[in-house]
């Protein structure tokens, strides 16, 4: 079945640590995208790809960092500028800019020990 | 920019019906999304509309009205696990890669 995998699940880690966020889709989408959801709130879009080897920046983009070497993956490091990491981080990818339906991966929830 | 304000939760139910309100500001408006999120999951795709109207999916219904600014997603004879967050997000064509914009979200807590 095709679908976006997130892993893993939970993460932790130590102040001072970058850590990254796998994000794989076997749909072959064009477009993938990177939020960040806190308790209570909405999402807000971190990092965007609409082809490979291209991204660009969201609304709140400090303090990560993305690349997007193959059309499949699209992995999100936190890294230790990000002041306030701890957070549930969601990958999605539409099949182009434009379509109608953005496919979510489970998400993952990192905690900053 | 972009604001979306829809209500932080709502009580209603079961057997019971339930509207939630969704109003934004928007230039370049180019379709509003409904989504459904269960605690610690990932959102599922509801409902899209992109003309004035009301769109309708079995127990679910969305309307809009793009000259207010309104929106509605009508959720019907609720159940249980109807209980969760409802998530309103705007597309602009003015947005770069037509990201989507979100809401705060709608927590419904449906009892019996």
């Amino acid at each position: 079945d095709g679908g976006i995998t997130q892993s893993p699940k939970y993460l932790f880690r130590k102040e001072g640590q970058n850590v990254t966020l796998s994000c794989e889709q076997n749909l072959n989408h064009d477009a993938m995208y990177w939020y960040r959801q806190d308790p209570g709130q909405g999402l807000r879009l971190i990092y965007y790809s609409q082809i490979v080897n291209d991204f660009q920046k969201g609304d709140i983009a400090e303090g990560y960092s993305v690349s997007r070497e193959k059309k499949e993956s699209f992995p999100l490091t936190v890294t230790s500028a990000q002041k306030n990491p701890t957070a549930f981080y969601l990958c999605a990818s539409l099949e182009r800019v434009g379509s109608t339906e953005a496919f979510f991966g489970q998400g993952t929830r990192l905690t900053v020990v | 920019g972009q604001n979306i304000d829809q209500p932080t939760e709502m009580t209603a139910t079961e057997g019971a019906i339930v509207q939630i309100n969704c109003t934004y500001q928007t230039s370049g408006f180019n379709g509003l999304f409904w989504y459904q999120q269960h605690a610690g999951e990932a959102p599922t795709f509801l409902s899209y509309n992109v003309l004035d109207g009301l769109e309708e999916k079995g127990r679910f219904s969305s309307f809009l009205s793009r000259s207010k600014g309104y929106s509605y997603l009508l959720l019907k004879e609720l159940q249980m696990k109807d209980s969760a967050s409802y998530l309103c997000a705007v597309r602009s064509f003015k947005a770069a890669g037509n990201k989507l914009t979100f809401g705060g979200g709608t927590r419904v807590l449906v009892k019996p």
